[in-house]
């Protein structure tokens, strides 16, 4: 089934513990993103990538880092997580624009 | 800059059409999308539309688009209670290679019996 895989589904952690959200997809998608989602301020796209080693910043770049050391692979990593940061991540990866994007399940992080 | 802009409630009775409605400024947008979130589930694309169309019929679903006055909308024929949910419309803004989505905050359907 094609698709896209993210883990954890949940996770609850403390002020300045390293974490990392994983992502990843069978689709052969050379485009990969992640957004993250607050209420009353929709989806905001944190970083994209367009194929391996090639990473940029979205709109919120800051305090999040990423790799794409793999194709299928595009890991978001929270190096000193803040509770700024508490929201409902997604990873998303497409063929090309006329696709959309194939979505993860997402994963809510709450920073205390 | 960009901005996609949608009302946040829609209320229907289960059998009625539901209408979605959606405005857009990028003028540049070449698809415009809407996706369904249902509550503790990630964003699952329901269907899109190329600039250069005025509709698209998919099943139960319509998307018209105005181009000139950038507006969308999204029908859903013979609405269903398992249609409610939260509707997002998308454009696809990003500048060269970034296909990042320009979203709306989401129209919560809710479908009375």
């Amino acid at each position: 089934e094609a698709q896209v895989t993210q883990n954890p589904r949940y996770l609850i952690t403390v002020t300045g513990k390293k974490l990392t959200v994983t992502c990843s997809q069978n689709m052969n998608h050379e485009y990969m993103s992640w957004y993250r989602q607050d209420p009353g301020l929709g989806l905001r796209q944190i970083y994209y990538s367009m194929n391996v080693e090639v990473t940029d910043k979205g709109d919120v770049p800051e305090g999040y880092k990423v790799s794409r050391k793999e194709k299928r692979n595009f890991p978001l990593i929270l190096e000193s997580p803040s509770p700024n940061q508490t929201s409902l991540y997604f990873c998303a990866s497409s063929r090309d624009r006329g696709d959309g994007y194939t979505f993860g399940s997402g994963t809510r992080l709450t920073v205390v | 800059g960009e901005d996609v802009e949608q009302s946040l409630f829609l209320s229907v009775r289960e059998g009625d059409s539901s209408v979605i409605n959606c405005t857009y400024t990028d003028s540049s947008s070449t698809y415009l999308y809407w996706y369904k979130q249902e509550p503790g589930a990630g964003l699952q694309l329901l269907t899109y539309i190329f600039s250069n169309m005025d509709m698209k019929q998919d099943q139960r679903l319509t998307v018209l688009l105005n181009k000139k006055d950038k507006h969308l909308s999204l029908r859903i024929a013979d609405t269903q209670t398992g249609d409610s949910a939260i509707y997002f419309c998308a454009e696809s803004g990003g500048a060269g290679n970034n296909r990042k989505l320009i979203w709306g905050l989401g129209t919560s359907l809710g479908v009375n019996p």
